[in-house]
């Protein structure tokens, strides 16, 4: 059972990368998906959520109207779109879902650095 | 936002000892469902966040019985029955009742 980012790397303020979590072993399909992030060195902070059936999606106040959840259940696969990317962005960014359940699952995390 | 608010900022625990955090909200975490989601994590040096509790007492898959938890309403803790030497990390509790969810701002474990 696991969850596998990817997509993280280096980008100019103001520019996008899409993040991807990967999942096996696991069923991704029943369950709420989340994205958290963690400054290196510092706590985590919840970023964006998203329904098993897609119809709800929620963000952070710091994320929203840049950064779009979405899921796709037959490729068992979560996105993290990230757009206008601030600096105060960078972080490590974790996915995971199944949280309220036996099976709930967190990833190893991908790291996003923000800079010109 | 909930305010989760953990106590103490570091604790020093002699191997098998026992150890307790706290985890104190600023709001009700039971939500509409009945349930209180209430949530630890553990964080070893250099690892990713692992699960240990989801709402208030149940363990998750592979985590020793040595963790427990326990509380209702805005007062939780976690508690270890023996501290091991592999359990030196930074513990953070989670609210997922209310949006944002927010987490505490971390006990260090540490053994004295």
């Amino acid at each position: 059972v696991q969850l596998v980012e990817s997509g993280g790397g280096l980008v100019q303020p103001g520019g996008s990368l899409r993040l991807s979590c990967a999942a096996s072993g696991f069923t991704f399909r029943t369950y709420w998906m989340h994205w958290v992030r963690q400054t290196p060195g510092k706590g985590l902070v919840w970023v964006s959520r998203i329904s098993p059936d897609v119809s709800t999606t929620t963000y952070a106040d710091s994320v929203k109207g840049r950064f779009t959840i979405s899921r796709d259940n037959a490729r068992n696969t979560l996105y993290l779109q990230m757009n206008s990317l601030r600096v105060e962005d960078t972080a490590v960014y974790f996915c995971a879902g199944g949280i309220a359940t036996p099976e709930g699952n967190w990833g190893q995390g991908t790291l996003v650095t923000v800079s010109s | 936002d909930i305010v989760m608010t953990q106590a103490p900022v570091s604790s020093p625990v002699a191997l098998g000892q026992p150890a307790s955090i706290s985890c104190r909200s600023s709001q009700s975490l039971v939500h509409s469902d009945g349930n209180t989601y209430l949530f630890w994590l553990q964080q070893r040096p250099g690892q990713p966040p692992r699960l240990l509790i989801y709402k208030i007492s149940n363990r998750f898959s592979g985590v020793p019985d040595r963790f427990s938890g326990s509380g209702a309403g805005t007062d939780f803790t976690l508690k270890i029955s023996r501290v091991e030497a592999e359990d030196v990390g930074v513990y953070y509790c989670m609210q997922a009742t209310h949006i944002p969810h927010t987490f505490g701002q971390g006990t260090k474990l540490v053994i004295k």
